[in-house]
């Protein structure tokens, strides 16, 4: 089965800019989707086919995918922006929805 | 606006089956294209994808627990209804229920979850 990749965590000072990951294998060829999850709550879908975003997602939010990595950028970090996230991709091999194992972004 | 809300039992005991209902608005599992879907989460881990079932009642599994899972529609009471086999401790998650369509492969929005734990 597809097998997605992210690091535990990132740290970045409040209005750097921090970068999740989300490794797999030739994962350009796939569309990727990303969630933010804080304590207590659903997760809320921020990217979703590569770099758009949903309505009513700030544009400090933002998506690529190329090759072997999906990058989930976020610019001008605030501490509201403390959570988990979690790539998705569909496998279409297997029929089925894979989620990375999630990063936690700490604003420090 | 579209929103969903899960129900089932807090507490099951092992090898029990677990029954968890999605009552749903702001759509219908009737118009073309639409699906719900259910995913878990287990206490400090990433979600995994379950189910899903469109509105012409095509259905599908995840391949890791096809077996022990089935999923229906009752688009008159505008409910999904989860029923996963076999309980067991591995198997103590939030569970959410999400809406997608056809020609998304994302979901969005989440309901809120319901946290099932299995034990004796």
């Amino acid at each position: 089965s597809y097998v997605l990749t992210q690091p535990p965590s990132v740290s970045v000072a409040p209005g750097q800019t921090a970068r999740v990951t989300c490794g797999g294998d030739d994962i350009g060829s796939n569309t990727v989707h990303w969630y933010q999850q804080k304590p207590g709550q659903a997760p809320l879908l921020i990217v979703y086919e590569d770099s758009d975003r949903p309505s009513g997602i700030p544009e400090r939010f933002s998506g690529s995918n190329s090759g072997n990595t999906a990058t989930l950028t976020i610019r001008w970090v605030e501490a509201g922006d403390e959570a988990d996230y979690y790539c998705q991709v569909w496998d279409k091999t297997s029929d089925n929805y894979v989620f990375g194992p999630g990063t936690k972004v700490t604003v420090l | 606006q579209i929103t969903l809300k899960e129900s089932g039992p807090a507490l099951v005991k092992p090898t029990q089956t677990l029954t968890l209902t999605c009552a749903f608005s702001g759509f219908s599992l009737s118009s073309r294209g639409v699906g719900v879907a259910w995913i878990r989460q287990p206490p400090g881990k990433a979600p995994e994808w379950l189910a899903l079932i469109y509105w012409h009642d095509d259905k599908h599994y995840s391949p890791s627990l096809r077996n022990r899972l089935t999923i229906t529609k009752d688009t008159s009471k505008n409910e999904v209804v989860l029923t996963m086999t076999n309980m067991g401790p591995l198997d103590t998650a939030t569970y959410f229920c999400t809406y997608t369509l056809l020609r998304w492969n994302w979901f969005d929005p989440w309901g809120q979850g319901t946290l099932v734990t299995v034990s004796s």
